[in-house]
């Protein structure tokens, strides 16, 4: 059960510079989330999906686009990464709707760091 | 606004001491649930509990118990004979806006030395 990949683990790019991060799930979950974790902040939600061709923007979304072309993949992209960016990003989903406040399952991170 | 609170920014403890990790949320839902997740060292998010606002009787699991308490809005996580494999990051969350998504408190580092 592989349940919630994240790629790459690790990534460092140069100001300006753009990636996208991929996020995949075996569960069949509707709902998948994008968070980024920041020394002595927590986890702050910056998009999430409800369903395949859905988006959303959470707490955080300047400077992020996301996609969710199929239901098992949630990209996250940096258009031009600063410096402001660098941060641990996670990736979870969730169960359907009609299974409301499940937890979520997370991957294991990208470490994502801009020079 | 829902608000989850983890005043303690670091506890140390020695092997066998009994922790507590507190966690105060504000919440305008009548009805919600409650989260614990830890985050070892080695990075990843381990979903610890869920509890419901109906019940509110203390929920223990091995070495781990939570105290529930909607009158001060609090879900304490209690840690009793802590070992050096509890040693993590452990954050307390809070459904917010529907569609699962959460809010999560800045989180308690604890240091459990031998």
């Amino acid at each position: 059960n592989a349940g919630v990949t994240q790629t790459p683990k690790f990534r460092v790019l140069k100001t300006g510079q753009s990636m996208t991060l991929l996020c995949a799930q075996d569960m069949n979950h509707e709902y998948m989330y994008w968070y980024r974790q920041d020394p002595g902040m927590g986890l702050r939600l910056i998009h999430y999906s409800v369903g395949e061709g859905t988006t959303a923007k959470g707490e955080v979304p300047d400077g992020y686009n996301v996609s969710r072309l199929k239901k098992q993949n949630f990209l996250l992209g940096l258009e031009s990464a600063a410096p402001s960016q660098t941060s641990v990003y996670f990736c979870a989903s969730s169960p359907p709707w009609t299974v409301i406040n499940q937890p979520q399952h997370f991957g294991d991170g990208t470490r994502l760091s801009i020079l | 606004a829902q608000k989850v609170t983890q005043a303690q920014t670091e506890i140390s403890v020695v092997e066998k001491e009994d922790v507590t990790l507190d966690c105060v949320y504000e919440t305008r839902d009548t009805t919600y649930y409650l989260f614990w997740y830890k985050q070892p060292p080695s990075g990843e998010l381990v979903f610890l509990i869920r509890r419901n606002s109906f019940d509110e009787q203390n929920e223990i699991s091995g070495r781990y118990s939570w105290n529930f308490q909607k009158s001060t809005s609090s879900f304490n996580f209690t840690i009793t004979a802590s070992q050096v494999v509890d040693s993590a990051v452990y954050f307390c969350a809070l459904p917010r806006g529907g569609y699962n998504k959460l809010i999560f408190g800045a989180g308690t580092r604890l240091a459990v030395h031998p």
